[in-house]
């Protein structure tokens, strides 16, 4: 079963635009990670966050994680056409390997 | 640095038929996974390699998936005998060391059809 779920599905905003998705997990975890996966292509890391920290950034990204509720964010700021995506987070518990939540699809339209 | 190379790319077959991927991880990985992702889903972890050896096969279907890593470096993932729910695509990826600490690259995947 997968162990985090991104909110919402699918997600359309306009070029210039923030975008905001929500990765809920069940277990505790050591580290939480976004990939971005472009259609028909493979996976790309984009940040990674440890369980001790609380927010991160990484260029126009902007992620977060509430231990306490069991929930991250990533935001993306100023979105381009090259943000048009599927973004999945990954969380690593005691087990040394990553599960993957569904994903959120995100349009970015010009 | 090259990254993760997969092929072939796309497969087509019918069911009860055979099929293999192939997987060269980067270089100096130690560590090379086989992920599942069905249309519409986030990958599922089928098999872990640390160099040569299996640390993680708790998710694949044993009874008809077999996946090896000669020599600690390229790897191949079969389906034998393939049913419809196989269809997706078959990611390799690969990372420096074992963990979910350590990033992982993922190549671009192999389309798997059954008809």
């Amino acid at each position: 079963s997968q162990q985090g779920e991104e909110d919402p599905q699918a997600l359309s905003i306009q070029e210039g635009e923030n975008a905001t998705m929500n990765c809920s997990y069940k277990t505790s975890i050591n580290n939480l990670q976004w990939y971005r996966q472009n259609s028909g292509r493979g996976l790309v890391h984009l940040i990674l966050i440890r369980s001790n920290e609380r927010e991160k950034h990484s260029g126009r990204l902007r992620v977060t994680l509430d231990t306490s509720k069991k929930s991250s964010s990533l935001l993306i700021t100023a979105s381009r056409a090259a943000d048009t995506a599927s973004y999945f987070c990954a969380t690593d518990a005691d087990d040394y390997k990553l599960s993957f939540g569904a994903g959120t699809t995100v349009t970015v339209r010009a | 640095e090259a990254g993760v190379a997969q092929s072939p790319r796309y497969k087509i077959i019918e069911k009860r038929q055979s099929v293999a991927f192939w997987c060269n991880p980067i270089s100096g990985h130690a560590t090379l996974y086989w992920y599942q992702q069905i249309l519409g889903q986030g990958p599922k972890l089928l098999i872990q390699f640390q160099n040569n050896g299996v640390v993680d096969d708790s998710q694949l279907p044993k009874d008809r998936f077999s996946a090896e890593r000669l020599k600690g470096v390229d790897s191949t993932l079969k389906i034998q005998p393939a049913k419809l729910e196989d269809s997706a695509v078959y990611l390799c990826a690969s990372s420096f060391m074992r963990g979910g600490t350590d990033t992982q690259y993922f190549g671009p995947g192999t389309r798997l059809t059954v008809l």
